[in-house]
């Protein structure tokens, strides 16, 4: 299986601030990563796919970069409804797999 | 508007059988262009990918599940199931069906059925 490395684990962070967090995978998946918010209680939602590609209705100031094994994802100016947990996923070979999550919180 | 819907009891007894079913509406679930995923959601394992069905009927599930896992679509319901056998409390979690785009990650999901496995 490929292994998932998020980093950090937590961010603490203001609003206006802008943050990344980084994914790393154990082998070369191409631009084959989403990335992913959640809410407590809620599921998962697709921000990114394609590693830089934003998915309809996701606020611009979200991006995402990489290819191979090295990926980011930057808000650029956080806002309130930003705080919540991002995970990444690679889509590359079966079984899929996700990154521990990145828990962005308000400092 | 795509939904997608997750039922099924909340409690499972050891060793028995975990059975989910997912209601899809919006969108055909004989749709080639969209498969259909089963996830779900630990404390202690993260997300995990369970399995995906194909429009056709084939199946493609990870290998640390495919002995007790089967997975079935029913067009006529615009449904598709989920049947884990033998389970104890590590599949305890937070099941989620989801929308599988090939190039593209998981777009829709369900809003997660919390299935504790308990006698």
């Amino acid at each position: 299986d490929i292994q998932m490395t998020q980093s950090p684990s937590t961010l603490s962070a203001s609003v206006g601030d802008r943050v990344t967090v980084t994914c790393r995978t154990s082998e070369s998946i191409g631009r084959r990563l989403a990335w992913y918010q959640q809410k407590p209680g809620s599921a998962p939602n697709l921000l990114i796919f394609q590693a830089s590609n934003l998915e309809t209705g996701v606020p611009s100031r979200f991006s995402g970069s990489g290819f191979g094994t090295e990926f980011t994802l930057t808000v650029s100016s956080l806002q309130a409804d930003d705080f919540a947990t991002y995970f990444c996923q690679q889509y590359n070979s079966e079984p899929y797999t996700f990154g521990q999550g990145t828990r962005l919180e308000i400092k | 508007q795509v939904q997608l819907q997750e039922s099924g009891p909340g409690v499972v007894r050891p060793s028995e059988t975990l059975s989910l079913s997912c209601t899809v509406s919006g969108v055909s679930i004989s749709d080639n262009a969209y498969y259909w995923s089963w996830l779900r959601q630990s404390a202690g394992k993260g997300l995990e990918w369970i399995g995906r069905i194909y429009p056709s009927g084939s199946t493609s599930y990870n290998p640390s599940l495919k002995s007790r896992l089967t997975l079935s679509i029913d067009r006529s319901k615009n449904q598709f199931s989920l049947s884990l056998t033998s389970v104890t409390a590590a599949d305890t979690a937070v099941y989620y069906c989801a929308r599988d785009v090939a190039v593209a990650g998981f777009d829709f999901w369900g809003q997660g059925s919390l299935v504790t496995v308990s006698s």
